[in-house]
């Protein structure tokens, strides 16, 4: 099963709003991360969290906040976001071994947020 | 700092119509470079993992090759349902706790006429 979730598909949100992002894997990866897409751009990495401890930080406003409670689940919280945060919220997955991570990295299907 | 170029950006082909694209890759050290397919709004689709120079890797109409400097994907015979953007991500050999970055190109969007 190479299959990893995403709750919800679609989110529309006010400036003011708080709402969170969920991704949930059963593969045993021990690596887990947040991109973000805009329309006809490649993902682009905002977090990465090897085993359940937070490893990457790209410079994410502090308006997105990572979580990792267990191995399988990801939460992406999100807090007083901004329209040009709308985007395609993809969560990933892959192996991670020792000292470094290595094969491919699984996609979820990605939420669709809307900010107004 | 890695660098992944895609070209072309946009290629339209006739149904039957064999081609290739192209990725060509800057890293300091290549752990593994990887291929996507990916849907307008769907998250992409995992494709192949090539690891050294010299490989490579078949799936139906698909093929990648890999070089030290650039990969190919060949498509032979599309049909209208391989139209998809193709991504190409690379990932170095960087042995950092943690260091499981992704670099991708823009990629390329495939069209295939009926």
């Amino acid at each position: 099963d190479t299959e990893v979730t995403q709750t919800p598909k679609h989110l529309v949100m006010g400036m003011t709003n708080k709402k969170s992002l969920k991704c949930e894997q059963h593969m045993g990866h021990r690596a887990m991360y947040w991109y973000k897409q805009k329309a006809k751009k490649p993902p682009e990495l905002m977090f990465v969290y090897s085993y359940e401890k937070l490893s990457i930080n790209e410079s994410v406003p502090s308006r997105f906040s990572p979580e990792c409670p267990n191995s399988s689940l990801l939460n992406l919280h999100l807090h007083a976001l901004q329209p040009e945060d709308s985007a395609l919220y993809l969560c990933a997955s892959s192996q991670a071994q020792g000292l470094a991570a290595y094969n491919e990295q699984f996609f979820g299907p990605g939420t669709r947020l809307t900010v107004l | 700092e890695d660098q992944v170029t895609q070209s072309p950006e946009a290629l339209r082909l006739q149904e039957g119509e064999s081609s290739s694209l192209n990725c060509s890759y800057t890293v300091s050290g290549l752990r593994g470079l990887f291929w996507y397919r990916q849907d307008p709004g769907k998250g992409p689709e995992f494709l192949f993992t090539l690891y050294s120079a010299g490989e490579e890797k078949e799936k139906e109409r698909l093929k990648a090759t890999l070089t030290k400097k650039e990969s190919f994907l060949h498509i032979t015979a599309p049909k209208p349902e391989d139209s998809a953007t193709y991504l190409c991500a690379v990932q170095a050999s960087q042995v950092n706790f943690g260091n499981e970055k992704l670099t991708f190109g823009t990629g390329t969007r495939l069209t295939i006429i009926p």
